[in-house]
């Protein structure tokens, strides 16, 4: 079956924008997950869903970071009046907490 | 909280020779330690799963690692390297506080000469 996927692959925006990431979990999946994983580092968790409750988002670096999951299934990771520090590449995955698997990631550069 | 540490940010081995990655946890013996592997430019691929029980666990590719509580450690290794090993691999264990969580490591580039 299908993967987890994220779109789009690549973004570019300029300081100020607001950028809207898209994951489509594996069908199934009640857990979602976000990491964000600057250059050179290992992945940081930001947040998690189960179904659409999100039950843990302290890992959102600030108020400028919004994720949702209205119907438990697509999730969209929304950054506002993007800065600098915000380009990374940004992963999704899904599955159980034990066991997650990941979509290719987004690279968000800000300019 | 729970932590890895992985030794070496690069490590560089001739094709054919031993791969010897090396992770460390924080003190408390986690419930579960993994490997995973990056391929550039591709999300992270689970390359191997410690649950408590046996202490050497063997993955995908030939990898695999052994538990030991003695030394606080989880190394992965590999007694051929090949040039499609070459990849980013990092271990990682789930955080007590919040199952849903995973901290990784910083992560380790694992480079092979020809």
């Amino acid at each position: 079956g299908a993967g987890v996927s994220q779109s789009p692959r690549y973004k570019v925006a300029k300081r100020g924008q607001d950028v809207a990431l898209r994951c489509d979990p594996i069908s199934g999946h009640v857990s979602l997950f976000w990491y964000q994983q600057a250059l050179g580092q290992g992945p940081e968790f930001l947040t998690y869903f189960q179904n659409e409750a999100q039950l843990d988002k302290s890992g959102l670096p600030s108020d400028r970071f919004f994720a949702e999951r209205p119907e438990g299934s697509v999730s969209t990771l929304k950054i506002q009046r993007t800065q600098q520090e915000d380009s990374a590449v940004y992963l999704c995955a899904s599955g159980s907490s034990y066991e997650q698997y990941f979509g290719p990631g987004t690279r968000l550069t800000v300019t | 909280a729970q932590s890895v540490t992985q030794l070496g940010s690069h490590v560089s081995v001739s094709e054919g020779a031993l791969v010897l990655l090396r992770c460390n946890y924080s003190s408390s013996v986690p419930p579960y330690l993994f490997w995973y592997v990056q391929y550039p430019n591709q999300g992270l691929q689970l390359l191997l799963k410690y649950t408590t029980g046996a202490t050497l666990v063997k993955g995908i590719n030939g990898f695999e690692a052994e538990f030991k509580k003695s030394e606080t450690s989880f190394h992965l290794t590999k007694p051929s390297a090949h040039m499609s090993d070459a990849a980013e691999y990092f271990c990682a264990v789930p955080q007590y506080s919040s199952a849903s969580k995973i901290i990784f490591g910083s992560g380790t580039r694992l480079s092979i000469r020809p």
